[in-house]
């Protein structure tokens, strides 16, 4: 059974700081990995997927890869601003059509 | 392009009753998946719908289950309401079958009193 784990489960960092999230998965034989993000109350609004064929993906300040081997994924936030404030999400897609296994969240917050 | 919409935003039920969530995916997407999110269980699934389908089902008790429509729209619907159903249900609509990207509404946040 996969399971996924983001650590730490909450971040503070100053505006403008370069920040990078974790997420790391037990079984490696995953189809895709994907990043979200969740504003308080709020649905989840999808940032970046990364086949797993694929190392990285890019969009604009941010950059997710993916290493299966080692069963990790990073969201990478460049120069963060008060708006990245919110609960970042990650999810292991399998071989089980659309069905997606998320960590836990890492709760952002960026101050001015 | 509409996105994935939930109704109703907001529920409010009394234990023992029953309740239905309706959730309308992206134009042309076919796959329909269901979330539980709970403080204490996080993110869970509940079940996928692909072309009026069942194909996956989480684990969760039998007063969980839903349908999909033709038109792809889908409804999940639990009975005998329990405290402990109270949660935001999320619904996510993905185009096709396998490997492709989920888009999640705004989600229904249930209250069980």
């Amino acid at each position: 059974k996969q399971e996924v784990t983001q650590i730490p489960a909450a971040l503070s960092v100053p505006e403008g700081e370069n920040l990078v999230l974790n997420c790391s998965f037990t079984d490696s034989a995953i189809y895709n990995l994907q990043w979200f993000r969740q504003d308080p109350g709020k649905g989840l609004t999808s940032l970046l997927l990364i086949q797993s064929s694929q190392r990285e993906q890019t969009s604009g300040r941010l950059n997710a890869s993916l290493d299966k081997s080692s069963g990790r994924s990073t969201l990478y936030i460049a120069a963060s601003q008060p708006g990245d404030s919110a609960t970042y999400l990650c999810a292991s897609g399998g071989n089980a059509g659309n069905m997606l296994t998320f960590g836990g969240g890492t709760r952002l917050m960026v101050k001015p | 392009k509409a996105g994935v919409t939930q109704t109703p935003r907001y529920l409010i039920k009394t234990r023992g009753q029953q309740v239905t969530l309706s959730c309308s995916p992206i134009s042309g997407h076919r796959s329909v998946s269901w979330y539980q999110q709970t403080p204490g269980q996080g993110l869970q699934f509940l079940f996928e719908y692909f072309s009026e389908t069942q194909r996956n089902k989480g684990n969760f008790p039998g007063r969980f289950s839903g349908r999909q429509f033709s038109n792809s729209r889908s409804e999940m619907n639990v009975s005998t309401l329990e405290l402990g159903d109270s949660a935001l249900y999320l619904c996510a609509s993905s185009v096709g079958w396998g490997r492709t990207e989920a888009f999640f509404g705004q989600g229904t946040r249930l209250t069980v009193v």
